[in-house]
């Protein structure tokens, strides 16, 4: 089993409609969880993070974490066509200093 | 602030060479760790370097190696080069150390080994 694990998609939405991005990890004792966001060609760029149970909201995104049922989420609000990107999730299994374990990423596409 | 910044760009090998990726960090950032991202395998963390010290270490092998220097800027090198080190590799900074840093990422070095 892998340790971060998100469904690789695509992800295919309308624009306007919410986009919904689930991770799940495996190590109990992580704390902290981020996504990122990684056009083609490019490097990733952080979204948001989040480190407690419950909703933290950033803009038209809202990070979501249950630490029991281990997963993390992304909703994307009003989605653009300029969301279209593959959305990278990063945890940081056992609070192991700066080393982040990331899924495999979803790709999501935003269709006019 | 100026970002993350990574050198060279791009970069073409052959196998059997070796290699030198550089890394500056944010200004005031301490920490730098650097990844492999390939299509099959995604990103995985290479290693991370705090203080001149490296902190962490993933699961590669011994010809990936790095340091960091006094200023906090960063060098991997690669030797003896496979074909399958071709990927994009990159380097992240943040300001400290612990599991609640959140890491900005450089536009990356793009390996190319023939």
């Amino acid at each position: 089993q892998k340790e971060v694990e998100q469904n690789s998609g695509p992800l295919s939405v309308p624009e306007g409609a919410i986009a919904s991005l689930n991770c799940t990890y495996s190590d109990r004792g992580s704390q902290s969880f981020f996504w990122y966001r990684q056009y083609s060609g490019k490097s990733p760029e952080l979204i948001m993070s989040i480190y407690s149970n419950g909703d933290k909201e950033d803009g038209r995104f809202t990070a979501q974490l249950n630490k029991a049922s281990q997963y993390v989420s992304l909703l994307i609000r009003d989605s653009q066509p300029s969301d279209s990107a593959t959305y990278l999730c990063a945890v940081n299994i056992n609070n192991a200093g700066n080393m982040l374990t990331f899924g495999g990423g979803t790709r999501l596409m935003v269709k006019p | 602030k100026a970002g993350v910044t990574q050198t060279p760009r791009y970069l073409i090998k052959t196998r059997g060479q070796q290699v030198t990726l550089s890394c500056s960090p944010i200004s005031g950032h301490r920490s730098v760790s650097w990844y492999q991202q390939t299509p099959g395998q995604g990103l995985q963390f290479l290693f991370e370097y705090f203080s001149e010290t490296q902190r962490n270490k993933g699961n590669f092998p011994g010809r990936f190696s790095g340091r960091q220097f006094s200023n906090s800027r960063s060098e991997m090198n690669v030797s003896t080069l496979e074909l399958g080190d071709s990927a994009l590799y990159l380097c992240a900074s943040s300001l400290g150390q612990g599991a609640w840093e959140t890491q900005y990422f450089g536009p990356g070095t793009r390996l190319l080994v023939l």
